[in-house]
């Protein structure tokens, strides 16, 4: 089955512990993207990656990081959490450009104490 | 940060009723996307739309890009139940930037039976 997986779905952690949140697609697919989504604000894309090793920055980059090893793997890392944080994270993919359909993840609910 | 105004913000309908709803941008897009959030999943898209002044249809979903590239349009026909949710647009600009993806802030439709 086509599926994009996200891995915690839910974490409660303190400000300051680092953390990862994991996304993993088996499309094959090219692109992939991190979203956060927050009352009243819809989704904005965090980071974003073209490829492997290739990776840039979307709407609102500040404090997250991304690595794009393999293809599969899009990991969405908060090296010092803060509270302002606190959001549901979505992983996304799509196929290379024309193909418009992006699978998202089921999404992660991160609180940050 | 967020460059697209989507309105209206929240619909209260009747069953039967059409709905409308549309999304502005102070810059100009290449692609023009609409999406729907149900509870608790990932958004879905519903329609694409590439050139300026297309009119696009899916089922009871018929959405436009707007003849400036600035502006985008979603209606829903004799809504029903299942219509239930969150929609999304979201626009690409294209070229270097072709990864990126910008959201409005979303339209939460209620559907009275």
């Amino acid at each position: 089955e086509a599926q994009v997986t996200q891995n915690p779905r839910y974490l409660i952690t303190v400000t300051g512990k680092k953390l990862t949140v994991t996304c993993s697609q088996n499309m094959n697919h090219e692109y992939m993207s991190w979203y956060r989504q927050d009352p009243g604000l819809g989704l904005r894309q965090i980071y974003y990656s073209m490829n492997v090793e290739v990776t840039d920055k979307g709407d609102v980059p500040e404090g997250y990081k991304v690595s794009r090893k393999e293809k599969r793997n899009f990991p969405l890392i908060l090296e010092s959490p803060s509270p302002n944080q606190t959001s549901l994270y979505f992983c996304a993919s799509r196929g290379t450009s024309g193909q418009e359909t992006q699978y998202f993840g089921p999404g992660t609910r991160l609180l940050v104490l | 940060g967020q460059q697209l105004n989507q309105s209206p913000q929240s619909m209260f309908i009747q069953e039967g009723e059409d709905v409308s709803m549309n999304c502005t941008s102070s810059s100009i897009f290449n692609t023009w996307l609409w999406y729907k959030q149900d509870p608790g999943e990932g958004p879905v898209l519903l329609i694409a739309l590439y050139k300026a002044g297309e009119l696009t249809s899916n089922g009871r979903l018929t959405a436009q890009f707007g003849i400036t590239r600035k502006d985008s349009f979603l209606n829903i026909s004799a809504s029903i139940p299942s219509d239930v949710g969150i929609y999304f647009c979201a626009g690409r600009r294209g070229g270097t930037s072709y990864g990126k993806l910008t959201f409005g802030q979303g339209t939460i439709l209620t559907v009275h039976p």
